[in-house]
């Protein structure tokens, strides 16, 4: 069955730090997507990465980097230089290919304070 | 490019009510998600939608119900509020809804159910 599982429900880091958020899946789909959002306290849903399945190469966009260990499954995201804007919450998420039906499900989430 | 928007953005209801939101996808986007968030599910899956058709659907009541219009605009309704059903409900827009592309989500509908 499809699964995401986000183990720190809350991390803190100093401003100007690297921080590593946890993210492990579960799913029998060959293909899938692995997403990381971020989510300020206003509510809006920002996307931050994408990395698939078949991607050899780990994704990076700006301070943000995805480590994909496929074997393992996980899909965990680094921030470089953290910053207090970057103080919100994370989530996770898988969406499945067309055997799978395309279903997207998401991580319990990890909260994120960066420390001045 | 305008992003997803959603409307309206707060809404308060009474138990018993129904309630329709609207969401406008990114230009050139064709598949529609919903999602509630609340603090103790977190986000769970409503449905989607594809080309007007609803291409998959989680698993809440068949009181929630949704639908997309030929410009990829979708709504999706609540009949019969329950107090459970205050939420943060999250409209996102992809190109195909394929695994390959992002979903952008829109701000948000905050309902409040009394």
């Amino acid at each position: 069955a499809q699964k995401i599982t986000q183990t720190q429900p809350g991390m803190f880091v100093q401003e100007k730090e690297a921080v590593t958020l946890d993210c492990t899946y579960d799913t029998s789909d060959p293909s899938y997507g692995l997403f990381w959002y971020k989510q300020p306290s206003s509510g809006e849903m920002i996307f931050l990465i994408y990395q698939g399945s078949y991607d050899q190469q780990n994704a990076t966009e700006g301070r943000y980097s995805l480590n994909f260990q496929k074997a393992r499954k996980s899909a965990n995201l680094v921030i470089s230089a953290s910053q207090l804007g970057d103080s919100a919450m994370y989530f996770c998420a898988m969406r499945e290919g067309p055997t799978g039906g395309f279903k997207t499900i998401f991580g319990a989430g990890t909260r994120l304070f960066v420390k001045a | 490019k305008a992003g997803v928007t959603q409307t309206p953005r707060y809404l308060i209801k009474t138990r018993g009510q129904q309630v329709t939101l609207s969401c406008s996808p990114i230009s050139g986007h064709r598949s529609v998600s919903w999602y509630q968030q609340t603090p103790g599910q977190g986000l769970q899956f409503l449905f989607e939608y594809f080309s007007e058709t609803q291409r998959n659907k989680g698993n809440f009541p068949g009181r929630f119900s949704g639908r997309q219009f030929s410009n990829s605009r979708s709504e999706m309704n609540v009949s019969t509020l329950e107090l459970g059903d205050s939420a943060l409900y999250l409209c996102a827009s992809s190109w195909t809804g394929a695994e390959t592309y992002e979903q952008y989500f829109g701000p948000g509908t905050r309902l409040t159910v009394t």
